[in-house]
């Protein structure tokens, strides 16, 4: 079993959607849940990360983490074109941990 | 965050040579720097992990042989692809890793491409 699983997708939606990411993962130990975003040919950004379960929103992005459920999520409110990337979430304890990444296109 | 740079962006070069990549952090001290190679469409993969001073920690399945890593400096790390071939085709990036309190943070460098003809 992956410590981390991602649907790769891809996602496909109209400018305006919201558009939700989600990732699972096995390892209870970690503590940090990450979502980086990547424009192709190049390195990832950090979008946001969380700690621990709850909510977090900056501007149009909210992450969510579910530490019961082994489950984290990523909702983009009034999708632009410029959102169109591949989105990874990651996840650390001692180690680092990325998902497959999701490709999303948002067209306008 | 940090600033991370990569050199050179991209890179072509004969099968049976080898290509240095390297990999800058511009704002802060990085003891911890990491390289991950991406193939189109797949996610990151770890290759290794470069602590300055010390020999890098690989991954199972990476030859430390043919991915020679170093990191002479708190702000400069090395890959270097000995004798490349055109698997070795990819896009290598490097992160480092936040400091004192963010240690939980990455901060990726733009990437390198590499085509082995």
């Amino acid at each position: 079993q992956k410590e981390v699983e991602q649907d790769p997708g891809p996602l496909s939606v109209p400018e305006g959607a919201i558009v939700s990411l989600n990732c699972t993962y096995s390892n209870s130990a970690f503590q940090y849940f990450m979502w980086y975003r990547q424009y192709s040919r190049k390195g990832p950004e950090l979008l946001m990360y969380t700690y621990s379960s709850g909510n977090k929103e900056d501007g149009r992005f909210t992450a969510q983490v579910d530490k019961s459920s082994k489950y984290i999520s990523l909702f983009i409110r009034d999708s632009q074109p410029s959102d169109s990337a591949t989105y990874l979430c990651a996840m650390s304890g001692n180690q680092f941990y990325f998902g497959t990444g999701t490709s999303l296109t948002v067209i306008p | 965050g940090a600033v991370v740079s990569q050199h050179p962006s991209w890179v072509i070069c004969k099968s049976g040579t080898s290509v240095k990549i390297e990999c800058r952090s511009l704002d802060f001290q990085a003891t911890t720097m990491f390289w991950y190679r991406q193939f189109p469409k797949q996610s990151l993969m770890l290759m290794a992990t470069s602590n300055e001073g010390s020999k890098a920690t690989y991954e199972q399945g990476v030859e430390k042989d043919k991915f020679l890593i170093n990191h002479a400096s708190l702000t400069l790390s090395t890959l270097t692809v000995t004798s490349a071939h055109p698997e070795d085709s990819s896009f290598y990036i490097c992160s480092v890793r936040g400091d004192r309190d963010r240690t939980y943070e990455q901060y990726f460098g733009p990437g390198t491409r590499l085509t082995v003809t």
